[in-house]
């Protein structure tokens, strides 16, 4: 089936630092991406929605100078938490799939903050 | 998209049937009910999805009553690996909107 590969799958870094983190479709061009937040016992939030060759589309309440979207490619997005404070800590998971098709999710990226 | 009601939470014993119900009466014509479930520290995985016609699959049933304001899916003997927190969700696009989810422990 149709696989989503996330890395990192942990991230532990300092105060200030901007991380990226990487969504690929393995098995089928992905024009359309998903990120999404969960906290700690919190079902998931999504953040934004990413389109190939063109800008993100973010939710309501998601600074998008905050949690930068690119979308290079048919299978590639890219999720950088730029000057990451504590309070950014949280699981990232993106998903994608073909419209009408059941959306697949990659394993999550835990981030820490310290 | 249609708002979807689960129960916070249920026990099965391992070996029978988990039977998870879905309320979601406001689900228009052309929305879908789709199944995931989260195990603890991974990704969700789809489990199954349907329109109005009763579906199967390797992993489970999804039940859909006629007038498909409710749903049920069905894991026919569930195992200790079953135990994860599963969505219902209802769509007809791309952007999947979560809930709470049912908490679902297996116990041996």
């Amino acid at each position: 089936g149709a696989v989503v590969s996330q890395h990192p799958s942990r991230v532990i870094c300092k105060s200030g630092t901007s991380v990226k983190i990487e969504c690929r479709s393995l098995d089928f061009q992905a024009t359309t991406m998903f990120w999404y937040r969960q906290f700690p016992k919190k079902s998931l939030m999504l953040m934004a929605t990413s389109n190939e060759g063109s800008k993100a589309t973010y939710e309501q309440g998601v600074e998008k100078d905050k949690f930068l979207i690119n979308h290079a490619s048919l299978t590639l997005s890219t999720l950088t938490v730029t000057s990451a404070h504590p309070e950014d800590s949280s699981f990232y998971i993106c998903s994608a799939g073909r419209r009408d098709q059941p959306q697949h999710f990659g394993d999550g990226t835990r981030l820490s903050i310290l | 998209d249609a708002k979807t009601t689960q129960p916070t939470s249920m026990d099965c014993a391992e070996g029978r049937a988990a039977n998870l119900p879905c309320n979601h009466s406001t689900i228009s014509g052309n929305e879908y009910v789709y199944w995931y479930r989260q195990i603890h520290s991974q990704g969700p995985q789809y489990i199954i999805h349907g329109l109005k016609n009763n579906e199967t699959n390797e992993m489970a049933s999804l039940i859909i009553t006629e007038d498909r304001k409710s749903s049920t899916l069905i894991l026919p003997h569930a195992t200790l690996r079953d135990t994860a927190v599963y969505y219902c969700i209802v769509h007809n696009d791309y952007k999947l909107s979560f809930g709470a989810g049912t908490t679902v422990t297996v116990r041996a």
